[in-house]
C-alpha cells in the first residue's frame, strides 16, 4: 500500500537560513510525488511535482526537491527561507488516489 | 476564474442533523476531489469524480457520507446523520487531468458537530 511519512512535525528556522523538509514514501511502482503548501485558513497550493526524468525538480517560490529512489525520499529544500514561507507543508504520493503525509509545520524566526 | 469555491466556509450543527457541503470547481476542470483534514488523520481522500462520474469512493468513511456531482459545475458532500467525530475541515479540489496536473484546492469548509 502506498504511504507517505514526514518525520518532522514542526521545524523552526531563522529567516535567511536554509531549509530541508523530509519526506519518505512507500509505493508499489514509480511514484508520482508532490509537495504542497498550506497557509493558515487556506487550501493547498502545489509547490512542485515529480513524475520522471531529472531527479531534481524546481518549483515555485524558490523551492526544489530531489527524488532519491534508493532512499525512497523526496525532500524539499530552499536555500534561504523568508518569513512568508511559514506554513504547513505536505508531501504526497500517488496519482488520482493521492495520499498525503501528516505535514510539517514551518516556523520562521526573525 | 475565481478558483474552487466552497460553501459554507464554516458550519456548526448538532449531532444527528444533516449537513451538506458544496463545491463549485474551476470551469473546464474534469476531475473533482473531496478531502477531509483532521489533526489525528491528516488529509484523507474521500472520493473523486471524473466527468461527473464517481471513480473511487473507497475513502468515504461510512454510509452516512454521500457525494454527488449532478453537473460539471457543482458537487455536494452530504453527511446524514452527522456525528461529533465528523468535525473536520473538508476540502474540495479540481483539476483538468487528474492529480498529475495541478489540483486547485478550495479554502475548505470547517465543520463542527456538537
Amino acid at each position: 500500500a502506498q504511504s507517505v511519512t514526514q518525520p518532522d512535525i514542526h521545524i523552526t528556522v531563522s529567516e535567511g537560513a536554509s531549509l530541508e523538509l523530509r519526506c519518505n514514501y512507500s509505493y508499489g511502482a514509480t511514484p508520482y510525488l508532490f509537495w504542497y503548501v498550506q497557509s493558515p485558513g487556506q487550501g493547498l497550493q502545489l509547490l512542485l511535482k515529480y513524475f520522471s526524468g531529472d531527479t531534481l525538480v524546481q518549483g515555485i517560490k524558490g523551492f526544489e526537491a530531489e527524488f532519491k529512489r534508493s532512499q525512497s525520499s523526496f525532500n524539499l529544500r530552499k536555500p534561504s527561507v523568508h518569513w512568508s514561507d511559514a506554513a504547513e507543508y505536505f508531501c504526497a504520493v500517488g496519482n488520482n488516489d493521492m495520499r498525503f503525509g501528516a505535514g510539517t509545520r514551518l516556523t520562521v524566526k526573525p | 476564474d475565481a478558483g474552487v469555491i466552497q460553501s459554507p466556509r464554516h458550519e456548526v450543527t448538532e449531532m444527528g442533523q444533516e449537513v451538506t457541503l458544496r463545491c463549485k470547481p474551476i470551469s473546464g476542470h474534469d476531475y473533482l476531489f473531496w478531502y477531509r483534514q483532521t489533526m489525528m488523520r491528516g488529509l484523507e481522500l474521500l472520493i473523486y469524480f471524473n466527468n461527473n462520474v464517481p471513480i473511487d469512493d473507497s475513502g468515504m468513511p461510512e454510509d452516512r457520507f454521500s457525494a454527488k456531482m449532478p453537473n460539471a459545475s457543482f458537487s455536494t458532500l452530504k453527511i446524514q446523520p452527522s456525528e461529533p467525530r465528523d468535525s473536520a475541515v473538508y476540502f474540495c479540489a479540481s483539476s483538468w487531468a487528474g492529480m498529475t496536473t495541478e489540483a486547485f484546492f478550495g479554502q475548505g469548509t470547517r465543520l463542527t458537530v456538537v
